[in-house]
């Protein structure tokens, strides 16, 4: 059984940093592409960022790119998103996805960041 | 970026009854290797999404057959043959032909 479960979320000052992680479970988590995908409270999903099974490419989107940097570790079956230079305006239940002919068939239950002071 | 709407963002279904929602993209999401990456979620209250239909018409694992997708091009629809409880939550769909991947705003299905 395919299982993602996401960890690191808290609250934060704005302009500060967190890392979160993903630990996956259940596939060969280097085969496939991974997402993190975020969902500000009671609003509808945004795409973040994703990164190629063996690592060699990523892509964000135009509002984290430049604070957010994913980055994953195969041996450790695991997906980290590292955000600096936190807003407001990220604060979001934070969801890892596994990423499989361009939809998202596994998902995590979600860490919450809250940027706040 | 590609502007995924869907319509309508609430509908009130009575069991047993069928439901339909409408989901437009603003461009094609024909992909270049001839496929149509456009994808349903449904996301329960306190729940994470969980993907219903992928490449327009074709169910998850899982997936009751009371769910099917239909369209092309830049018009979709996803249809519930015949409404259960269960199905209460909110429905997205997304588009996974072009980067950044997009989703709609969500439509809400409530029981009457």
């Amino acid at each position: 059984e395919v299982q993602l479960v996401e960890s690191g979320g808290a609250l934060v000052q704005p302009g500060g940093s967190l890392r979160l992680s993903c630990t996956a479970s259940g596939f060969s988590f280097s085969d496939y592409w991974m997402d993190w995908v975020r969902q500000a409270p009671g609003k509808g999903l945004e795409w973040v960022a994703n990164m190629r099974g063996d690592g060699t490419q990523k892509d964000y989107a135009d509002s984290v790119r430049g604070r957010f940097t994913i980055s994953r570790d195969n041996a450790k079956n695991s997906l980290y998103l590292q955000m600096n230079s936190l807003r407001p305006e990220d604060t979001a239940i934070y969801y890892c996805a596994r990423h499989v002919v361009y939809c998202f068939d596994s998902w995590g239950q979600g860490t919450l960041v809250t940027v706040s002071s | 970026d590609i502007v995924m709407t869907q319509t309508p963002l609430s509908s009130p279904v009575t069991l047993g009854q069928p439901a339909s929602i409408s989901c437009r993209s603003s461009q094609s999401l024909v992909d270049s290797d001839g496929n149509t990456y456009l994808s349903w979620l449904h996301q329960r209250p306190g729940q994470p999404p969980r993907l219903l239909i992928y490449q327009i018409s074709k169910r998850f694992s899982g997936v009751p057959d009371r769910f099917s997708g239909s369209g092309a091009g830049t018009d979709f629809t996803l249809k519930i043959s015949r409404a259960e409880a269960e199905d209460v939550g909110v429905y997205y769909c997304m588009q996974g032909s072009q980067f950044p991947h997009t989703f709609g705003q969500g439509t809400k299905l409530e029981i009457k």
